[in-house]
């Protein structure tokens, strides 16, 4: 079984600064995905940046970065130069399967971290 | 692209009646779609996954009978609230693509 482990219920930046949400997860298959959503107070669930367990390079998707280590199965969130409308819900889940294919494959989310930005 | 479009975004139903809340792939073809629901403070559980023309597959503890599911079409996912109690009421979200898009979702309210 897949499991997602989010330690910090709640982090607190300051606006221009770096912070990293940490995520590990547990799981015997060598082939799986991670990912970052970001949920505001709307509800609704953004994607941010993907990490395949076969990419050797750590993804990146503008201010977002994974720092993917596979041997310590962890895939933290690094926000750089934090802005107010970061303050927000973020969500680590991992998927079965690297690449999807034709395939359909469910989630599995970590309790989440409540990133507050402080001006 | 690849949009999902979920209604209602909110609805408060009385206990007993039945909600109806759609999910809508709009610029793509969605075989699969993942019906998730999320309570207060907590995270998304996954309830049942819907395939567009057979029968939806539910999470252990998800009753069938009380959250119907229909995927009659390759771009529509319905998921039914059938005889609702205080208890239901909880934020209710979709998936397609693998984790790569979500409806914007629906709040619940059951009084």
């Amino acid at each position: 079984a897949q499991k997602i482990t989010q330690t910090q219920p709640g982090m607190f930046v300051q606006e221009k600064e770096a912070v990293t949400l940490d995520c590990t997860y547990d799981t015997s298959d060598q082939s799986y995905g991670l990912f970052w959503y970001k949920q505001p107070s709307s509800g609704e669930m953004i994607f941010l940046i993907y990490q395949g367990s076969y990419d050797e390079q750590n993804a990146t998707e503008g201010r977002y970065s994974l720092n993917f280590q596979k041997a310590r199965k962890s895939a933290n969130l690094v926000i750089s130069a934090s802005q107010l409308g970061d303050s927000a819900m973020y969500f680590c889940a991992m998927r079965e399967a690297a690449y999807s294919g034709a395939g359909s494959y469910q989630l599995t989310f970590g309790k989440g971290t409540k990133l507050s930005v402080i001006p | 692209g690849a949009v999902v479009s979920q209604h209602p975004s909110r609805v408060i139903c009385k206990s007993g009646t039945s909600v109806k809340i759609e999910c809508r792939s709009l610029d793509f073809q969605a075989t699969t779609m993942f019906w998730y629901r999320q309570f207060p403070k907590q995270s998304l559980m996954l309830m049942a996954t819907s395939n567009e023309g057979s029968k939806a597959t539910y999470e252990q503890g998800v009753e069938k009978d009380k959250f119907l599911i229909n995927h009659a079409s390759l771009t529509l996912s319905t998921l039914t609230v059938t005889s609702a109690h205080p208890e239901d009421s909880s934020f209710y979200i979709c998936s397609a693509r693998n984790g790569y898009t979500f409806g914007s979702g629906t709040r619940l309210t059951v009084v």
